[in-house]
């Protein structure tokens, strides 16, 4: 089955220090990611969507110079927290669907702590 | 009213009982429900999917759908303590997913 791959899975970097979460699709080609955020007890909330070779959409309230998405392949998507503070301190996870309409896969997310 | 509503729990059951869990959605023009199981602190792993009411099995597990009542359930037969975590609903359609909160379960041995 499709399989995504997040890497790191844990990650804790000082306030105003900037955080690169990888994303990668490993036996399939990945048009479109999607980004979460996930806080305890909580669902996930989608952040945005990385488009390969084009912008990313970001949902409302997330700021994109904040979080930026670079999807530069059609396997790899990135997002880099800049200029972390504690409040950013989260479970980051990242999906893809298999093929167009199938259900999402997901990464096994990234755990951020900004001390 | 939110799109997909899910009663968070958290649901403790013996081993070997049925687990019951339910979402309730509120846009008709969803066409297709999964449910994810999460352990804690790794990403959601999809355990089943169907597009159109009725009941779909895998294994221990049945989804069933009802789109009159908006309605979705997940049922696990004999249950494991392995089953121990936090399943989530979702719903998607339009190029659009709208997840539950999860509802955390825990099987007692």
């Amino acid at each position: 089955g499709a399989v995504v791959s997040q890497h790191p899975s844990w990650v804790i970097c000082k306030s105003g220090t900037s955080v690169k979460i990888e994303c990668r699709s490993l036996d399939f080609q990945a048009t479109t990611m999607f980004w979460y955020r996930q806080f305890p007890k909580q669902s996930l909330m989608l952040m945005a969507t990385s488009n390969e070779g084009s912008k990313a959409t970001y949902e409302q309230g997330v700021e994109k110079d904040k979080f930026l998405i670079n999807h530069a392949s059609l396997t790899l998507s990135t997002l880099t927290v800049t200029s972390a503070h504690p409040e950013d301190s989260s479970f980051y996870i990242c999906s893809a669907p298999g093929t167009v309409n199938s259900p999402l896969h997901f990464g096994n997310g990234t755990r951020l702590t900004v001390t | 009213q939110k799109e997909v509503e899910q009663d968070p729990g958290p649901l403790s059951v013996p081993e070997g009982a049925i687990v019951s869990l339910n979402c309730t959605y509120s846009n008709s023009a969803f066409q297709y429900f999964m449910w994810y199981r999460q352990y804690s602190r790794k990403g959601p792993e999809l355990l089943m999917y169907t597009y159109s009411s009725g009941n779909k099995e895998d294994g221990r597990f049945t989804a069933q759908v009802d789109k009159s009542s908006k309605y979705i359930s997940l049922f696990i037969r004999d249950s494991q303590p392995s089953d121990s975590a936090t399943y989530l609903c979702a719903v998607g359609g339009n190029n659009r997913l709208a997840f539950g909160k999860g509802n955390q379960v825990v099987v007692i041995p």
